[in-house]
């Protein structure tokens, strides 16, 4: 079974300021990694992605993360934070199976707020 | 992009009553959706597997008879919660797969019983 671990519930930055959220997961078989990001009382928003391609992925409004198989991590950075990113952000897992069943069956990390100050 | 609606987005209800919350994938078939339940304060947890024309498979803890999923064609999914009581609030969220690598979520549902 697959499990992520979120590093920290809560995270405060200053507007301008480097963005780091960890991300630490546990797979028998190569992953698929994701970063949502949820504004309050809304749903999912994909940030990005993780398929077993280029290690580094570049996702939407300015985010990034870094696959590093040996160390089990998939950290979501921004280099300056935006007052507009102040949300709540969750790392996920899916493995999937050869039949395409569990397409969409994702195993979601804690959470972490983000706030961003001015 | 693949897109799924779910309805309502919004609902309060008495307790003892049963409340109808449906998924729909916009532009693309879906043989199987998932259905999430987020307590406040707290990560998205699965709930169960629905599964077009079959019945759904539910995680452990989670009541079947009373959370009851529909999955009568390719893009369409319901869960109903019956004889909801007010630890049944919280945010219900429905998601179907495009491919293994993408999966849409539906925008949420906010479910508060009085």
């Amino acid at each position: 079974a697959q499990s992520v671990t979120q590093l920290g519930s809560h995270v405060s930055v200053s507007e301008g300021a480097l963005v780091l959220l960890r991300c630490n997961y546990s797979s028998s078989v190569p992953p698929y990694l994701f970063w949502y990001v949820q504004y309050p009382n809304q749903g999912l928003q994909l940030l990005l992605k993780y398929t077993s391609a280029a290690t580094l992925v570049k996702g939407i409004n300015g985010f990034e993360a870094e696959f590093k198989k040996s160390e089990t991590s998939f950290h979501l950075t921004k280099p300056s934070a935006h007052m507009s990113d102040a949300a709540e952000y969750f790392c996920a897992v899916s493995v999937g199976d050869a039949g395409g069943t569990s397409y969409g069956k994702l195993t979601f990390g804690q959470g972490t707020i983000l706030t961003v100050h001015p | 992009g693949a897109v799924v609606s779910q309805h309502p987005s919004r609902v309060i209800c008495k307790s003892g009553t049963s409340v109808k919350i449906e998924c729909r994938s916009l532009d693309f078939q879906a043989t199987t959706m998932f259905w999430y339940r987020q307590f406040p304060k707290q990560s998205l947890m699965l709930m169960a597997t629905s599964n077009e024309g079959s019945k759904a498979t539910y995680e452990q803890g989670v009541e079947k008879d009373k959370f009851l999923i529909n999955h009568a064609s390719l893009t369409l999914s319901t869960l109903t919660v019956t004889s909801a009581h007010p630890e049944d609030s919280s945010f219900y969220i429905c998601s179907a797969g495009l491919t293994l690598k993408r999966a849409f979520f539906g925008q949420g549902t906010r479910l508060t019983v009085v």
